[in-house]
């Protein structure tokens, strides 16, 4: 019930697509959902978050779709570049934070 | 405004050793908490700290202890090291509950040989 899954595992897109990657979960408690992008070698760094009251949510070139009936939440980036290239994690928060276990994007030029 | 960081880089220990990191909190935040990250997956949640008392911990065993001081950095711990324990491990702090946002350090890569 503590489990977040994420899919696709590895997804590579042509510079200007839109990759979206999905993830689901169990546990109603969990109340905040935040995405984070990670580099290799780098920590992971805060992309763009949402609470279950809100159906979407855009921050530039990043919007999160959010559906709590059926308890998923996708990312979507638009205009994809090669900067992008990152492995990106969704996660849940209850008191504590749980992890997808990532998908790693290649952003082709 | 400094960020979350993390030291040492990288550490190299051999089985049955013992280790410490060390982290400081983003400027303002009171909570740490630490997460173990096996090459390939997600990160893992170890445990939290808030007020230098461990408010929350996940599903590891008590050879990973902790500590957070006055100044709200903190310190994990790894007693008897074994292999599996080769990881990169990340501090991220926030401020207050549990449920708010969360900011990572760039991590300490730790090698158990």
């Amino acid at each position: 019930q503590q489990q977040v899954k994420q899919s696709p595992q590895s997804l590579i897109v042509q510079k200007g697509g839109i990759p979206i990657i999905n993830c689901a979960y169990e546990n109603t408690a969990f109340d905040y959902f935040p995405w984070y992008q990670q580099f290799p070698g780098k920590g992971p760094a805060l992309l763009i978050a949402i609470r279950p009251d809100v159906s979407e949510k855009k921050e530039g070139r990043f919007t999160i779709s959010f559906n709590k009936s059926a308890k998923q939440f996708s990312l979507h980036i638009m205009d994809s570049q090669p900067g992008d290239s990152a492995t990106y994690f969704c996660a849940a928060n209850s008191d504590k934070l749980i992890f997808g276990k990532g998908t790693m994007l290649l952003v082709s030029p | 405004d400094a960020g979350v960081t993390q030291s040492p880089t990288h550490l190299i220990k051999t089985r049955g050793q013992q280790v410490t990191l060390r982290c400081s909190p983003k400027s303002g935040h009171d909570t740490v908490s630490w997460y173990q990250q096996a090459l390939g997956q997600g990160p893992q949640f170890i445990f939290q700290y808030y007020e230098e008392e461990e408010r929350q911990r996940g599903n590891f065993p008590d050879r990973f202890s902790g500590h957070q001081f006055p100044n709200y950095s903190s310190e994990l711990n790894v007693n008897a090291l074994l292999l599996g324990d080769s990881a990169l491990y990340l501090c991220a702090s926030s401020l207050g509950t549990p449920r708010e946002t969360q900011y990572f350090g760039p991590g300490t890569r730790l090698l158990v040989l």
